[in-house]
């Protein structure tokens, strides 16, 4: 089955530095890589995602790159603010969708 | 529009009882899954519904779990006998019905915060 490894585990930045977040995966078939936010006592949110056939997406402040080769991909946020601390979850699906153990993100104000 | 429900919201109960969950998809999702998210670790799938048929249950972890979908609506989640390592969250998550790329946004439900002492 797919296995999705997600790094780092916790990562701090300063107001309006940028922050990344790179997973991996195992299965070539895989075509689908969304990208999900979970604030504190809410829901995971879907806020990006990409499929297969593209190497690049941006919304805003968030962009999201696939690389089918070496099979990982990886999230963007430039400028970030308060806000956007949360926990981010990569993911990647061949015919279900497979998680990565999530990266605690805060922003220092 | 609602989103994914579910309930309850936390569970405390102790080894060997039963807990069942419940989740309300979003009206006309045909598409059901459920998730089990253990402390600092990945969100893990348990299984898929489409309609009320099990599509996918590989992640299910063994026959204490057990997941209906009568009359393709809501789904239930029962744990029966409950064991210390099924703490966790459990999520819902629904999405349309479809073959295409459109299909595959999950919406997820807030999660049950199960505690098994």
């Amino acid at each position: 089955g797919e296995n999705v490894e997600q790094h780092p585990s916790t990562l701090s930045v300063q107001e309006g530095d940028s922050a990344v977040i790179k997973c991996t995966y195992s299965d070539s078939a895989s075509n689908y890589f969304p990208w999900y936010k979970q604030e504190l006592g809410k829901r995971p949110q879907l806020i990006i995602d990409i499929r297969s056939n593209v190497g690049e997406k941006k919304d805003q402040r968030i962009a999201v790159t696939l690389n089918k080769t070496a099979k990982h991909f990886s999230l963007h946020i430039t400028e970030t603010q308060p806000e956007d601390s949360a926990v981010y979850f990569c993911a990647a699906r061949n015919y279900k969708l497979s998680f990565g153990a999530g990266t605690t993100v805060t922003v220092r104000a | 529009e609602a989103g994914v429900t579910q309930f309850p919201s936390h569970s405390v109960i102790e080894k060997g009882q039963t807990v069942t969950l419940r989740c309300d998809p979003i009206s006309g999702h045909d598409n059901l899954y459920w998730y089990r998210r253990v402390m600092g670790k990945e969100i893990k799938f348990l299984l898929h519904f489409v309609k009320e048929s099990k599509q996918d249950e590989s992640g299910m972890p063994n026959n204490r779990f057990l997941a209906e979908r009568t009359g393709g609506t809501y789904s239930t989640l029962k744990v029966q006998p409950a064991e210390l390592e099924d703490s966790g969250v459990y999520f819902c998550a629904s999405s349309q019905y479809g073959q295409g790329t459109a299909s595959y946004e999950q919406y997820f439900g807030p999660g049950t915060r199960l505690t098994v002492t």
